[in-house]
């Protein structure tokens, strides 16, 4: 199993441009979530999906983040514009549904917006 | 999820037994102690988690105190590689939103 695949690893962009991160979750883990990791305020959930439905969007910063999962292995985390306050790691994680709380993380998308 | 307090470093010998305290006093009967560790520039990575028993898997031992006011995890024999931060989280049963406090930086000493 290769595990969460997140893409692209580091992403450099102008403020006000689009950004779009992906996630592919491990295949039979129906529950994904969206994280960001910055300095100052650590590592917080933003954005949660069961089954392909959002079920918990309350850690989305503002109107110009957004996420889908239009399928059972794939989502996509966006922010329309961009601004540098956005620059952070973003973290995409899964578990099975109804199991133990046993999530795995991908290996993040380094994100800078200037 | 009740509260958990954790020191903000610790450093431990190659070779020796690491052991990471937690304070959870507000801990309720169904809530589960999760322990994850995020080693730099990698994703958190999960290592253990109880209830109210001691547990023990390939990795880690968690030991719960048995008010479960607090709980130890131990790594037996300390590497370099995991030198990292490690979270402990408290969980309520089929609460699926992980909170990550500041953890604590576990620097493992040659």
């Amino acid at each position: 199993d290769a595990g969460v695949i997140q893409s692209p690893r580091h992403e450099v962009t102008e403020m006000g441009q689009e950004v779009t991160l992906r996630c592919k979750p491990i295949s039979g883990h129906n529950s994904l979530f969206w994280y960001r990791q910055t300095m100052m305020r650590g590592l917080e959930l933003l954005i949660y999906f069961n089954n392909n439905v959002p079920i918990d969007d309350s850690g989305m910063p503002e109107d110009r983040f957004s996420a889908k999962m239009p399928n059972a292995s794939f989502s996509t985390l966006k922010i329309q514009p961009s601004e540098p306050r956005d620059s952070a790691v973003y973290f995409c994680a899964c578990k099975r549904s109804g199991g133990p709380d046993t999530q795995y993380f991908g290996p993040g998308t380094r994100l800078t917006v200037l | 999820d009740a509260k958990t307090t954790q020191p903000p470093s610790m450093d431990c010998a190659e070779g020796r037994a690491a052991n990471l305290p937690c304070n959870h006093s507000t801990i309720s009967g169904n809530e589960y102690v999760y322990w994850y560790r995020q080693i730099h520039s990698q994703g958190p990575q999960y290592i253990i988690h109880g209830l109210k028993n001691n547990e023990t898997n390939e990795m880690a031992s968690l030991i719960i105190t048995e008010d479960r006011k607090s709980s130890t995890l131990i790594l037996p024999h300390a590497t370099l590689r995991d030198t990292a931060v490690y979270y402990c989280i408290s969980l309520l049963f089929g609460n699926e939103k992980l909170t990550f406090g500041t953890g604590t930086r576990l620097t493992i000493i040659p």
